[in-house]
């Protein structure tokens, strides 16, 4: 199993529409966590960081649930530009960072 | 500012080659970072520096190692490639301590024969 799972995907939605990812972890030690976005052959970039508390930043909205080990991205009013792989990240200790595989995201016109 | 930069962008290697890949930032960051990364495996942590002169393994660091003279670079050596070691190489840095945001270089495409 791996240490950070993912939603398969891909996730193909029409613009506007509100899609929510989910992920979970298995290291219960994992101290922190992350949403990065990656474009079709780009490199990652940061999204968001996820706080206990949830957060939201415009659109997006991050959750977090340590119990369950377990992460969300909600995105509102889906656009075009939204179209990406969004990656979960876990922090384990140290600066070793996990990285789930990906969920792919396509909004189409 | 030119934030992450990686060389070469592509390289194609023969079975038992060596290579080595340069990552190089100018924001001043503390920590390096090189992962690889894979279809459906996601990017996976081959090395990490926490300040020049220093390095430290990740999850996946058998066939690599690593050097951080100077602060704004981290090279990425391959002593024998193999086909395995076919991967897209992404570089990364983020400012010291706590959970800094790493900025990734562009990739480096790597074919192994």
């Amino acid at each position: 199993r791996k240490e950070v799972e993912q939603d398969p995907g891909p996730f193909n939605v029409p613009e506007g529409a509100t899609v929510a990812f989910n992920c979970t972890y298995s290291n219960s030690a994992s101290q922190s966590f992350f949403w990065y976005r990656q474009d079709c052959r780009k490199e990652p970039k940061l999204l968001m960081s996820v706080y206990s508390s949830g957060n939201e930043d415009g659109r997006f909205t991050a959750q977090l649930n340590r119990a369950s080990q377990y992460i969300s991205l909600l995105i509102r009013d889906s656009k075009l530009s939204d179209s990406a792989t969004y990656l979960c990240v876990v922090k384990r200790g140290g600066q070793n960072f996990v990285f789930g595989p990906g969920t792919r995201l396509s909004v189409l016109p | 500012n030119a934030g992450v930069t990686q060389t070469p962008k592509f390289r194609v290697l023969k079975t038992g080659q060596s290579m080595t890949l340069l990552c190089a930032q100018d924001m001043n960051h503390e920590y390096m970072y090189w992962y690889r990364q894979d279809p459906g495996m996601g990017l996976r942590l081959i090395h990490y520096s926490v300040g020049e002169g220093t390095t430290a393994k990740g999850e996946v660091p058998d066939g690599y190692n690593v050097s951080r003279l100077k602060k704004q670079n981290f090279l990425l050596g391959l002593e024998s490639a193999a086909p395995s070691q076919t991967s897209v190489y992404f570089c990364a840095s983020s400012l010291a301590g706590g959970d800094n945001e790493q900025f990734f270089g562009p990739g480096t495409r790597l074919t192994v024969l």
